[in-house]
């Protein structure tokens, strides 16, 4: 099936400190996704992408759609303590259907 | 708010136990989801339903089965549980694409279950 490639597999960080992390993909997709995980909690969404080259903010996170359709990146800036969690990318192609990546662990320090 | 919420948040059964991890909606989503999330590996499909009595494999589907018998209700079944099913299992919902982002799940908080 189709697979995506996160990277890094974990971060520790200073807080303050800027973060950048990115999904890339063999397939094509029509929507990319980015979900956080707290600890002991579900992931939820927080940016979903759905055109090419498409730039979106969310607060202090910003994600890009890949020209390419093949990958994404997220971006936070001035990383605080409640960003620890893991980060997931998420593509969607035709379909229903969501293909995740193995996820990003952020881990700051204060 | 949409609410998921799963019966179990730990659970230890032993090999070869029938197990069932419960999930109910309150939002009157269509579409419910199991997933199983293992470190390094993300989150992955097994088994998705979009209506009443309808079900479709997800990506690994073998040693699973669900019901879904209510629209608000969709159960993960271990008929015989074996220890490489020692996981964390999210339960997530969604409406039908249009009426949200496409892709946007809520996830309840996951049953983390261990096989001994």
């Amino acid at each position: 099936g189709q697979q995506l490639n996160q990277s890094p597999q974990s971060m520790f960080i200073q807080e303050g400190e800027d973060v950048s992390m990115n999904c890339t993909s063999s397939s094509i997709f029509n929507t990319w996704l980015w979900y956080k995980q707290d600890p002991g909690e579900g992931p939820v969404l927080l940016i979903a992408l759905y055109k090419a080259g498409e730039l979106t903010s969310n607060g202090r996170l910003t994600a890009q759609f890949g020209i390419t359709r093949k990958d994404s990146f997220l971006n936070i800036s001035a990383s605080i303590p409640s960003d620890v969690g893991i980060y997931f990318c998420a593509g969607q192609g035709y379909g229903n259907k969501l293909v995740f990546g193995a996820g990003t662990i952020l881990r700051v320090k204060s | 708010d949409v609410k998921v919420t799963q019966s179990s948040r730990y659970l230890v059964k032993r090999t070869g136990e029938k197990v069932f991890l419960e999930c109910v909606q309150d939002m009157d989503h269509e579409n419910m989801f199991w997933y199983r999330q293992d470190p390094g590996l993300g989150l992955r499909l097994i088994y998705f339903s979009y209506d009443v009595k309808m079900k479709e494999k997800g990506d690994i589907p073998e040693g699973y089965s669900v019901s879904r018998e209510k629209k608000e209700r969709f159960s993960l079944i271990l008929e015989s549980a074996s220890t490489n099913q020692t996981s964390m299992y999210l339960c997530a919902s969604s409406p039908w694409v249009g009426l949200v982002r496409p892709g946007e799940l809520f996830f309840g908080e996951g049953s983390r279950l261990t096989v001994l």
